[in-house]
């Protein structure tokens, strides 16, 4: 079993760059893929990165994904932000030994 | 494009039942698993449930197993959500969700809300 644990709220100005963090709990954070989801309030939860740092179609290049074996850690770096970046944040994993799907606790980005 | 629909969500009694139902279009919906994922009021995203594209196997974490079961019907493209014994913590958005390889949840719902109260 492990946890993803991630800031509760980040913020910067329009046009900056942020990152996001996620560090899982117990196990290598290599041994299983990240993904990183968009959800406005509103509106369907969005993938913006799977796999660690793979964008599905239609996503800007703004949004990049990492993972950093030292801290395991994975981080969701947006760059240029827009005021149209300003939703919460999840990072999600799967834990293949129980078959459960795990979601960080979220992280509410604001640009202002 | 791929469209999921949620519906059946509402306020039902401490114990009661409720039925949701996630209409799906956009792709071969047999070839895919499927997930329910709710968030609770001022909470985070939480996975419920996962079944396998051939409805032969499902998965859920402690905190639903025994009272909800997840269902499929390929030949109407169509997700269910049962819920038994359905408790106040189970208030929540319920969102359907399509997977992708065995992590990703790649499209979905616009969620139904149940809400379980008194």
């Amino acid at each position: 079993n492990f946890m993803l644990t991630q800031p509760h709220s980040v913020s910067e100005s329009p046009g900056k760059t942020v990152t996001i963090s996620c560090t899982r709990s117990s196990g290598s954070i290599a041994s299983d893929f990240v993904q990183w989801y968009q959800h406005r309030p509103g509106s369907s939860p969005r993938n913006v990165i799977f796999e660690d740092n793979q964008r599905p179609s239609g996503v800007p290049d703004r949004f990049s994904g990492s993972i950093d074996s030292s801290s395991n850690s994975a981080s969701l770096t947006i760059s240029g932000l827009e005021t149209e970046d300003e939703a919460d944040y999840y990072c999600q994993s799967y834990d293949g030994s129980r078959s459960h799907w795990v979601f960080g606790g979220g992280t509410k980005l604001t640009v202002l | 494009q791929v469209q999921l629909v949620e519906s059946g969500g509402g306020v039902v009694q401490p114990g009661g039942s409720l039925r949701l139902s996630c209409a799906a279009s956009g792709f071969t919906f047999s070839n895919y698993g499927m997930h329910w994922v709710r968030q609770a009021p001022g909470k985070g995203l939480e996975w419920v449930t996962f079944i396998r594209f051939d409805g032969n196997r499902e998965y859920y974490p402690d905190s639903v197993k025994g009272r909800f079961t997840m269902s499929r019907d390929n030949s109407r493209n169509t997700l269910y959500l049962e819920m038994n014994s359905l408790r106040p913590e189970d208030t929540a958005v319920y969102y359907c969700a399509k997977g992708k390889g065995a992590a990703i949840f790649d499209y979905w719902g616009l969620g139904t809300q149940v809400t379980v109260s008194s």
